[in-house]
Protein backbone atom coordinates (compact mmCIF):
# COMPACT_ATOMS: atom_id res chain seq x y z
CA UNK A 1 0.00 0.00 0.00
CA UNK A 2 1.80 3.21 -0.88
CA UNK A 3 -0.68 5.42 0.02
CA UNK A 4 -0.15 9.00 -1.76
CA UNK A 5 2.24 9.30 -4.58
CA UNK A 6 3.24 12.28 -6.39
CA UNK A 7 5.82 12.60 -10.02
CA UNK A 8 8.03 13.99 -9.90
CA UNK A 9 9.57 15.05 -7.12
CA UNK A 10 11.49 18.34 -7.95
CA UNK A 11 11.66 20.40 -11.04
CA UNK A 12 12.64 23.37 -12.79
CA UNK A 13 10.59 25.37 -15.31
CA UNK A 14 11.59 28.81 -17.14
CA UNK A 15 9.02 31.55 -17.63
CA UNK A 16 6.23 30.21 -20.06
CA UNK A 17 7.00 26.41 -19.89
CA UNK A 18 4.15 24.41 -19.19
CA UNK A 19 3.95 21.08 -16.90
CA UNK A 20 1.47 18.75 -15.41
CA UNK A 21 1.95 17.54 -12.01
CA UNK A 22 0.61 13.64 -11.29
CA UNK A 23 -0.75 12.54 -7.80
CA UNK A 24 -1.73 8.92 -7.87
CA UNK A 25 -3.72 7.35 -4.19
CA UNK A 26 -4.34 3.55 -3.68
CA UNK A 27 -6.92 3.76 -0.79
CA UNK A 28 -10.16 4.37 -3.38
CA UNK A 29 -10.30 7.43 -1.73
CA UNK A 30 -13.17 9.51 -3.14
CA UNK A 31 -12.16 13.45 -2.26
CA UNK A 32 -8.36 14.61 -3.65
CA UNK A 33 -6.64 17.79 -3.28
CA UNK A 34 -3.86 20.07 -4.55
CA UNK A 35 -2.32 22.42 -2.57
CA UNK A 36 0.74 24.86 -2.02
CA UNK A 37 3.15 24.81 0.59
CA UNK A 38 4.93 28.61 0.67
CA UNK A 39 7.37 29.99 4.05
CA UNK A 40 4.65 31.21 6.80
CA UNK A 41 1.35 30.68 4.85
CA UNK A 42 0.89 27.02 5.20
CA UNK A 43 -1.24 25.27 2.70
CA UNK A 44 -3.48 27.03 0.39
CA UNK A 45 -5.66 24.91 -1.73
CA UNK A 46 -5.25 25.19 -5.48
CA UNK A 47 -8.23 22.96 -6.42
CA UNK A 48 -10.09 19.65 -5.31
CA UNK A 49 -12.26 16.75 -6.69
CA UNK A 50 -15.12 14.90 -4.94
CA UNK A 51 -15.25 12.28 -7.21
CA UNK A 52 -13.87 10.71 -10.20
CA UNK A 53 -14.85 13.67 -13.51
CA UNK A 54 -15.33 16.26 -10.97
CA UNK A 55 -13.10 19.43 -10.01
CA UNK A 56 -13.49 22.95 -8.37
CA UNK A 57 -11.39 26.01 -7.56
CA UNK A 58 -9.83 26.28 -4.36
CA UNK A 59 -8.48 29.36 -2.50
CA UNK A 60 -5.75 30.21 -5.36
CA UNK A 61 -6.52 28.09 -8.33
CA UNK A 62 -5.50 30.58 -11.04
CA UNK A 63 -3.21 29.81 -13.29
CA UNK A 64 -3.53 26.06 -13.00
CA UNK A 65 -6.00 23.35 -14.24
CA UNK A 66 -6.83 20.16 -12.90
CA UNK A 67 -7.99 16.97 -14.12
CA UNK A 68 -9.67 14.01 -11.93
CA UNK A 69 -10.35 10.99 -15.32
CA UNK A 70 -9.70 7.94 -12.93
CA UNK A 71 -10.55 7.41 -9.48
CA UNK A 72 -6.71 7.41 -7.89
CA UNK A 73 -5.17 10.24 -10.29
CA UNK A 74 -5.76 13.87 -9.80
CA UNK A 75 -3.61 15.95 -12.39
CA UNK A 76 -2.25 19.73 -11.40
CA UNK A 77 -1.50 21.26 -14.82
CA UNK A 78 0.81 24.93 -14.95
CA UNK A 79 -0.25 26.39 -18.58
CA UNK A 80 2.76 28.79 -18.44
CA UNK A 81 4.30 28.79 -15.75
CA UNK A 82 5.44 31.81 -13.48
CA UNK A 83 8.32 32.92 -10.76
CA UNK A 84 5.32 33.27 -8.42
CA UNK A 85 4.39 29.46 -8.87
CA UNK A 86 7.63 28.60 -7.41
CA UNK A 87 6.48 26.75 -4.05
CA UNK A 88 6.07 22.84 -2.90
CA UNK A 89 3.04 20.95 -3.95
CA UNK A 90 0.96 18.92 -2.42
CA UNK A 91 -1.31 16.13 -3.31
CA UNK A 92 -3.73 14.66 -0.35
CA UNK A 93 -6.61 12.36 -0.65
CA UNK A 94 -9.26 11.80 2.03
CA UNK A 95 -12.42 9.06 2.59
CA UNK A 96 -15.71 9.77 2.68
CA UNK A 97 -17.07 9.98 6.26
CA UNK A 98 -15.63 10.26 9.60
CA UNK A 99 -13.93 14.04 9.74
CA UNK A 100 -12.29 14.11 6.40
CA UNK A 101 -8.67 14.02 7.83
CA UNK A 102 -6.12 13.63 4.81
CA UNK A 103 -3.41 11.76 3.75
CA UNK A 104 -0.84 13.79 1.67
CA UNK A 105 1.83 12.44 -0.54
CA UNK A 106 5.55 13.37 -0.44
CA UNK A 107 5.22 16.72 -2.20
CA UNK A 108 6.66 18.24 -5.36
CA UNK A 109 9.15 21.47 -4.93
CA UNK A 110 9.01 23.07 -8.49
CA UNK A 111 11.42 26.30 -9.47
CA UNK A 112 10.50 28.51 -11.72
CA UNK A 113 13.17 31.01 -13.40
CA UNK B 1 -15.32 32.51 7.47
CA UNK B 2 -13.48 29.68 8.42
CA UNK B 3 -9.85 30.91 10.28
CA UNK B 4 -7.24 29.30 12.13
CA UNK B 5 -4.32 30.91 13.92
CA UNK B 6 -0.89 29.53 15.60
CA UNK B 7 -0.03 32.01 17.73
CA UNK B 8 3.64 30.68 17.79
CA UNK B 9 5.90 30.39 14.66
CA UNK B 10 8.45 28.59 17.46
CA UNK B 11 8.05 26.67 20.32
CA UNK B 12 11.24 25.19 22.35
CA UNK B 13 11.49 22.90 24.63
CA UNK B 14 13.54 20.68 26.83
CA UNK B 15 13.63 16.74 26.34
CA UNK B 16 11.46 15.22 29.00
CA UNK B 17 9.54 18.21 29.70
CA UNK B 18 5.82 19.11 28.75
CA UNK B 19 4.95 20.65 25.43
CA UNK B 20 1.98 22.84 24.08
CA UNK B 21 1.54 24.01 20.63
CA UNK B 22 -1.41 26.62 20.99
CA UNK B 23 -4.48 26.55 17.87
CA UNK B 24 -7.60 28.86 17.94
CA UNK B 25 -10.07 28.37 15.00
CA UNK B 26 -13.40 30.01 13.70
CA UNK B 27 -16.20 28.25 12.32
CA UNK B 28 -19.26 28.40 11.77
CA UNK B 29 -21.25 25.46 13.09
CA UNK B 30 -19.53 22.90 15.00
CA UNK B 31 -15.69 22.55 14.39
CA UNK B 32 -13.83 19.15 12.89
CA UNK B 33 -10.29 19.89 13.98
CA UNK B 34 -6.96 18.32 13.07
CA UNK B 35 -3.38 18.14 13.90
CA UNK B 36 -0.89 17.55 11.23
CA UNK B 37 3.03 17.05 11.85
CA UNK B 38 5.47 18.06 8.95
CA UNK B 39 9.10 16.68 9.28
CA UNK B 40 11.20 17.83 7.02
CA UNK B 41 11.01 17.24 3.12
CA UNK B 42 7.99 15.45 3.61
CA UNK B 43 4.29 15.46 3.23
CA UNK B 44 2.00 16.54 6.51
CA UNK B 45 1.16 13.34 8.14
CA UNK B 46 -2.57 12.74 10.29
CA UNK B 47 -1.66 12.69 13.59
CA UNK B 48 -5.42 13.27 15.42
CA UNK B 49 -8.69 14.45 15.04
CA UNK B 50 -11.22 16.32 16.94
CA UNK B 51 -15.34 15.85 15.44
CA UNK B 52 -17.47 15.45 18.59
CA UNK B 53 -17.54 13.32 22.08
CA UNK B 54 -14.79 13.39 24.76
CA UNK B 55 -12.56 16.95 24.71
CA UNK B 56 -9.58 15.39 25.17
CA UNK B 57 -8.44 13.18 21.97
CA UNK B 58 -5.19 11.03 21.77
CA UNK B 59 -3.22 10.66 18.92
CA UNK B 60 -0.44 8.99 16.97
CA UNK B 61 3.21 9.06 19.17
CA UNK B 62 2.08 10.21 22.55
CA UNK B 63 0.56 13.08 21.60
CA UNK B 64 -3.23 14.42 22.76
CA UNK B 65 -5.21 17.66 22.30
CA UNK B 66 -7.94 19.67 23.83
CA UNK B 67 -11.09 20.68 22.38
CA UNK B 68 -12.56 23.59 24.55
CA UNK B 69 -15.41 25.50 22.34
CA UNK B 70 -15.97 28.80 25.07
CA UNK B 71 -12.00 29.55 24.50
CA UNK B 72 -12.55 27.98 20.53
CA UNK B 73 -9.23 26.25 21.02
CA UNK B 74 -7.80 23.20 20.16
CA UNK B 75 -4.13 22.77 21.66
CA UNK B 76 -1.73 20.22 20.72
CA UNK B 77 0.09 18.20 23.84
CA UNK B 78 2.59 15.64 24.98
CA UNK B 79 3.38 14.98 28.77
CA UNK B 80 6.88 14.21 27.78
CA UNK B 81 8.48 15.76 24.87
CA UNK B 82 11.19 13.88 22.76
CA UNK B 83 14.14 15.39 20.15
CA UNK B 84 12.65 13.50 17.35
CA UNK B 85 9.03 15.13 17.97
CA UNK B 86 10.77 18.39 16.24
CA UNK B 87 9.01 19.52 13.38
CA UNK B 88 6.80 21.84 12.02
CA UNK B 89 3.13 21.33 13.22
CA UNK B 90 -0.13 22.56 11.76
CA UNK B 91 -3.75 23.05 13.24
CA UNK B 92 -6.60 23.07 10.93
CA UNK B 93 -10.68 23.37 10.79
CA UNK B 94 -13.12 22.02 8.17
CA UNK B 95 -16.75 22.62 9.01
CA UNK B 96 -19.46 20.25 9.55
CA UNK B 97 -22.14 22.28 7.93
CA UNK B 98 -21.42 21.23 4.24
CA UNK B 99 -18.19 21.96 2.10
CA UNK B 100 -15.13 20.36 1.89
CA UNK B 101 -12.45 23.14 2.14
CA UNK B 102 -10.16 22.13 4.85
CA UNK B 103 -7.98 25.77 6.57
CA UNK B 104 -4.74 25.03 7.80
CA UNK B 105 -2.86 27.10 10.21
CA UNK B 106 0.46 28.55 9.05
CA UNK B 107 2.32 26.36 11.13
CA UNK B 108 4.62 26.24 14.39
CA UNK B 109 8.13 24.73 14.33
CA UNK B 110 8.78 22.98 17.34
CA UNK B 111 12.26 22.15 18.56
CA UNK B 112 12.57 19.77 21.36
CA UNK B 113 16.03 20.11 23.02
CA UNK B 114 18.44 17.34 24.44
Amino acid sequence: NAGVTQTPKFRVLKTGQSMTLLCAQDMNHEYMYWYRQDPGMGLRLIHYSVGEGTTAKGEVPDGYNVSRLKKQNFLLGLESAAPSQTSVYFCASSFVGGGYEQYFGPGTRLTVT
Amino acid sequence: AQSVAQPEDQVNVAEGNPLTVKCTYSVSGNPYLFWYVQYPNRGLQFLLKYITGDNLVKGSYGFEAEFNKSQTSFHLKKPSALVSDSALYFCAVRANTGGFKTIFGAGTRLFVKA
